[in-house]
């Protein structure tokens, strides 16, 4: 069963400054990766998507790559906001298409 | 428009009952996914189905079940054998290896 850690649990930080959050897994089979954000008791909401065969995808201030060698991904976030702050999480996709969560960082941008 | 509707968003049971938690896509995924998430936690699978007709244990399935009749639906009932059912339940589905979408979730609370 694929194992996802996410660190650090919580961050925070000054608006305006780059941070890089992290996620790490256990089993290299995967099929995919993907990052969401969830505001409180809302769902979640789709940051990014990586292919196994991929290593970074972009989208605004936002990078997120790959390396399926040493079991990581880490999403950038350039230039952070206030309205950055909510909780990241990131998702692993195995091959038989279970789709597996960390436990999410809690980011706060303070004005 | 196309998306993921969960209802009802807020729902409460009493001890010993059974409920119903409903979610439908007009997406036209094949996979669906249920997952719990309880305060200041990542989630957790209960369910996935990658068919009609078919769907697999998650990590949580104890007191829990599901039915996939219709490529649209997967309502997850939620059984008087789950003795701590009280949580925030978060439905979402995708195709093949595109992104996956997510519901805006049911709070269930045990009275």
């Amino acid at each position: 069963k694929q194992e996802v850690t996410q660190i650090p649990a919580a961050l925070s930080v000054p608006e305006g400054e780059n941070l890089v959050l992290n996620c790490s897994f256990t089993d290299s089979a995967i099929y995919n990766l993907q990052w969401f954000r969830q505001d409180p008791g809302k769902g979640l909401t789709s940051l990014l998507l990586i292919q196994s065969s991929q290593r970074e995808q972009t989208s605004g201030r936002l990078n997120a790559s790959l390396d399926k060698s040493s079991g990581r991904s880490t999403l950038y976030i350039a230039a952070s906001q206030p309205g950055d702050s909510a909780t990241y999480l990131c998702a692993m996709r195995g091959n038989n298409n279970d789709m597996r969560f960390g436990a999410g960082t809690r980011l706060t941008v303070k004005p | 428009d196309g998306g993921i509707t969960q209802s009802p968003k807020y729902l409460f049971r009493k001890e010993g009952q059974n409920v119903t938690l409903s979610c439908e896509q007009n997406l036209n995924h094949d996979a669906m996914y249920w997952y719990r998430q309880d305060p200041g936690q990542g989630l957790r699978l209960i369910y996935y189905s990658q068919i009609v007709n078919d769907f697999q244990k998650g990590d949580i399935a104890e007191g829990y079940s599901v039915s996939r009749e219709k490529k649209e639906s997967f309502p997850l009932t939620v059984t008087s054998a789950q003795k701590n059912p009280t949580a925030f339940y978060l439905c979402a589905s995708h195709r093949d290896r595109t992104e996956a979408f997510f519901g805006q979730g049911t709070r269930l609370t045990v009275v």
